[in-house]
């Protein structure tokens, strides 16, 4: 069974430019979750969808986006991109909204802002 | 708001050591706690997920114990191999969201 697929791998990017990242759940789950990265940090919480719904949002301005498709895959938009958005962004599925199954991340989308 | 801490931010063993990575939390009210391991560049990859019932987990050479009224969780790894050289981080759940707050990780070195 194929895994937590991201697209792109890596990314280079103008400030002010926009980003579209894109994740494949694992077949079955319901649940994405996206992650920002910073470098020697660990992941911080960015946004939940589940069942192409908002399920929680964490503390990123509202340059961040994202939504959720009928076939559960998901987009993470981010307007207006500043430097300090370079980051390693990850997606995770899980199969269920709560907090009783692991989560399962992908590899990753490496996005660099010039 | 919980705060997890890990200690050490690095270390490194020779090959076949025994070792103990640590991770404390201030909230104890967890449901959960999950161990992942990261390799440079690569995504998270799920090791150990401990539920708030339970006090260790085992797969393979690891095995995770969790304390909740003192805050602590401990990964241990029995002869560490070169391979198992990457970075351990632990994580717990916070707020209604599956969303998870995660230490800055240790970078374990294993030298052949």
């Amino acid at each position: 069974d194929a895994g937590v697929t991201q697209s792109p791998t890596h990314l280079i990017k103008t400030r002010g430019q926009h980003v579209t990242l894109r994740c494949s759940p694992i077949s079955g789950h319901k649940s994405v979750s996206w992650y920002q990265q910073v470098l020697g940090q660990g992941p911080q919480f960015i946004f939940q969808y589940y069942e192409k719904e908002e399920r929680g949002r964490g503390n990123f301005p509202d340059r961040f986006s994202a939504r959720q498709f009928p076939n559960y895959s998901s987009e993470l938009n981010v307007n207006a991109l500043l430097l300090g958005d370079s980051a390693l962004y990850l997606c995770a599925s899980s199969a269920t909204s709560d907090n009783g199954s692991p989560l399962h991340f992908g590899n990753g989308t490496r996005l660099t802002v010039t | 708001k919980q705060e997890v801490t890990q200690i050490p931010a690095a270390l490194s063993v020779p090959e076949g050591e025994n070792l103990v990575l640590n991770c404390s939390f201030t909230d104890s009210a967890i449901y959960n706690l999950q161990w992942f391991r990261q390799d440079p560049g690569k995504g998270l990859t799920s090791l150990l997920l401990i539920q708030s019932s339970q006090r260790e987990q085992t797969s393979g050479r690891l095995n995770a114990s969790l304390d909740k009224s003192s805050g602590r969780s401990t990964l241990y790894i029995a002869a560490s191999q070169p391979g198992d050289s990457a970075t351990y981080l632990c994580a717990v759940p916070s707020g209604s969201a599956r969303q998870l707050t995660f230490g800055s990780g240790t970078q374990l070195t294993v030298l052949p």
